[in-house]
């Protein structure tokens, strides 16, 4: 079973949609969660950094943490055709001299249809 | 500002020959430095980190080799390239001081072994 587990997709959905985008964990020792968004051919751009159980919002996104389910979850609000891109979910234990260990899932694959 | 440099971005190599990836950050010091190497199709996986010069670790058993010669450059090396060393290596960074501190990825090296 791998540590962290993200549906594939592809996610095809109208603009002006909400999309949800989700991962399921093992490792109860994950204390920081991140989602990054990837553009083809490029590199992760950070999009949210969640610690704690429990929603964060900044703009059209949001971040969830249930971590006595094992789940987190990214919102995406008037989804735009700009937002088409893969979506990785990350996380992390306790850094080691303040390096971090990400372990990434999969990656969904969406696409906004304008 | 933080800016993150890899280069090339793109390179075509055949099996055996050697490899040399580098990676530089501008504008932070003492940087805790990552290389991932994420497959077609695939989440990243964390090849190696280092929390300071000449200090490497490495997560997966494989065919390459990093190192730090200067506190903001970090260099992966092979020396006989295989067909399954093909894929796309990111460089990412972190503040040296915290174990919560947020990755941020540089723009990619996409490798093709054939």
């Amino acid at each position: 079973q791998k540590e962290v587990e993200q549906d594939p997709g592809p996610l095809s959905v109208p603009e002006g949609a909400i999309v949800s985008l989700n991962c399921t964990y093992s490792n109860s020792a994950f204390q920081y969660f991140m989602w990054y968004r990837q553009y083809s051919r490029k590199g992760p751009e950070l999009l949210m950094y969640t610690y704690s159980s429990g929603n964060k919002e900044d703009g059209r996104f949001t971040a969830q943490v249930d971590k006595s389910s094992k789940y987190i979850s990214l919102f995406i609000r008037d989804s735009q055709p700009s937002d088409s891109a893969t979506y990785l979910c990350a996380m992390s234990a306790w850094g080691i001299q303040g390096a971090q260990k990400l372990v990434f899932g999969q990656g969904t694959r969406l696409t906004i249809n304008p | 500002s933080q800016t993150i440099h890899q280069w090339p971005a793109t390179l075509v190599q055949p099996v055996g020959s050697p490899l040399s990836l580098e990676c530089t950050v501008e504008g932070t010091s003492n940087p805790n430095l990552y290389w991932y190497r994420q497959a077609a199709g695939r989440g990243l996986q964390l090849l190696f980190y280092s929390v300071g010069i000449g200090q490497i670790s490495s997560e997966v058993p494989q065919n390459l080799s990093a190192s730090r010669p200067q506190d903001r450059q970090f260099i992966l090396s092979s020396k006989k390239l295989l067909l399954s060393d093909s894929g796309f290596y990111l460089c990412a960074w972190s503040y040296g001081t915290s174990g919560r501190s947020q990755q941020f990825f540089g723009p990619g090296t996409r490798l093709t072994v054939l």
